[in-house]
Parts: C-alpha cells; structure tokens; sequence
C-alpha cells in the first residue's frame, strides 16, 4: 500500500519569505499522480497544485511550484512571497493510475503560520 | 470554492441517535468520496461511489452506510451514533473522464456525539 510522509507537523514563516513543505511517498507504481491541498482554519479544502508522474517537469500555479525529484520520491512544495492568506493546513496526497479507483492517500499534513 | 454543499455543517447529537449527513454537488461529476478526518487532522477514506447505484468502502473501516441514487447527492448514515464517531466529514467529488482528476471538496461537517 501507498504511504505519505509529511515530516513537518508545523512550520511557520515571515509574510514575503519563501518556505518549503516536504513530502515523500512510497509506491512501486511507475505511473501516479500528487497533489498539494490546502485547507484554510474552518474552511474548504482546496487544490494547490497537481502533479503528474510521467511528467518530468515540475508544475508551478502562480506562487506555488513543487521539486518533484521521482527516483528519490519526493515531492516539495515551495511557497514564494509567502501571504497572511497562505496560512492553513497543507497536504500532500498520492492518487495511483491503476485499477481506476483514483482514491487519494494523505499525508499527516503540515500546520503553515505565516507571520506578519 | 467549488460546487460542492455538505449539511448540516456542525453537528451535535446524543449516543444511539439515527443521523444523516448530506452532500450534493452541482458540478455534474461522476465519481463522489467520504473521508473522515480526525483531531489530529490526519484524512482517510471511507467511502466513494463511481455513479448512480455504485458504492464502495474505502481504506478505513467505518460503522457508517452511503447510498448513490442520484448523480448529485451522495448522503452518509449512521444508524446509531457512538462517541467514537465523533470526527469532522468531508465530502468530495471528482469526473470520471480519465486517470488523476482532482478531487473537490465541500465544507465538511463537524460531528460530535456525546
């Protein structure tokens, strides 16, 4: 089975600065998917960023881009210019492309403060 | 935020209680989940359904029913709530057009049985 590790409960950063969220994963799959979620203190979760396994370059949303480095299963997050709003639950999670079952394993999540 | 409802929004009830947690969506998406997230906000899945009349249990063992008659609604049930049930719920959905389509998630609900 799937597994994700988040190995940072809690960080916190200075709004503008530049942090970075770890993840890594394990799987035998050559083929998957990876997402970061964030959700906001009493509010939804919502969608940073997708990646694609096959895809060797890394996806970048505005702010948001990820060190996807497959042979060492990784998976980062980097926040640029960090922002008050940025402030919230993060979540790695692993979606397998086989049997079409498409069911995301989370990680434990990392708690983000930004300050001002 | 996308499309997707969940009531009530907070829930507290007493032990032995019939309850019903609701979630639609209007997104017109084929495929729905249930995850359960605890306190130390850890998510694990515990239902999902491919379309109409098609459910599945997910990864953690839960107590709870669901059932899929309609496209966009996808309602979860407990026929006798337990303190142990006591989690917040969160509902998602997804297309079912291809490999990796991201999930979208409601506002969840928050249950405590007491």
């Amino acid at each position: 089975a799937q597994t994700v590790t988040q190995s940072q409960p809690e960080m916190s950063v200075q709004e503008a600065e530049t942090v970075t969220l770890s993840c890594t994963y394990d799987t035998s799959e050559s083929n998957y998917y990876l997402f970061w979620y964030k959700q906001p203190p009493s509010r939804q979760m919502i969608l940073v960023i997708r990646q694609e396994a096959y895809k060797q370059q890394n996806a970048t949303e505005n702010r948001f881009s990820v060190n996807f480095q497959k042979a060492a299963k990784s998976f980062s997050l980097k926040i640029s210019d960090s922002q008050l709003g940025d402030t919230a639950m993060y979540f790695c999670a692993f979606m397998s492309s086989q049997g079409g079952s498409e069911k995301l394993v989370f990680g434990k999540g990392t708690k983000l403060t930004v300050n001002p | 935020e996308a499309d997707i409802y969940q009531t009530p929004r907070y829930l507290v009830i007493g032990t032995g209680k019939k309850i019903t947690l609701e979630c639609s969506q209007t997104m017109g998406h084929d495929k729905m989940y249930w995850y359960q997230q605890d306190p130390g906000m850890e998510l694990h899945l515990i239902h999902y359904s491919y379309g109409v009349n098609s459910t599945e249990k997910g990864d953690l063992s839960s107590e709870s029913t669901v059932s899929r008659i309609r496209t966009e609604h996808f309602p979860l049930t407990l026929e006798s709530a337990r303190p142990s049930h006591t989690s917040q719920y969160l509902c998602a959905s997804s297309f079912r057009r291809g490999d990796g389509d991201t999930q979208y998630f409601g506002p969840g609900t928050r249950l405590t049985v007491l």
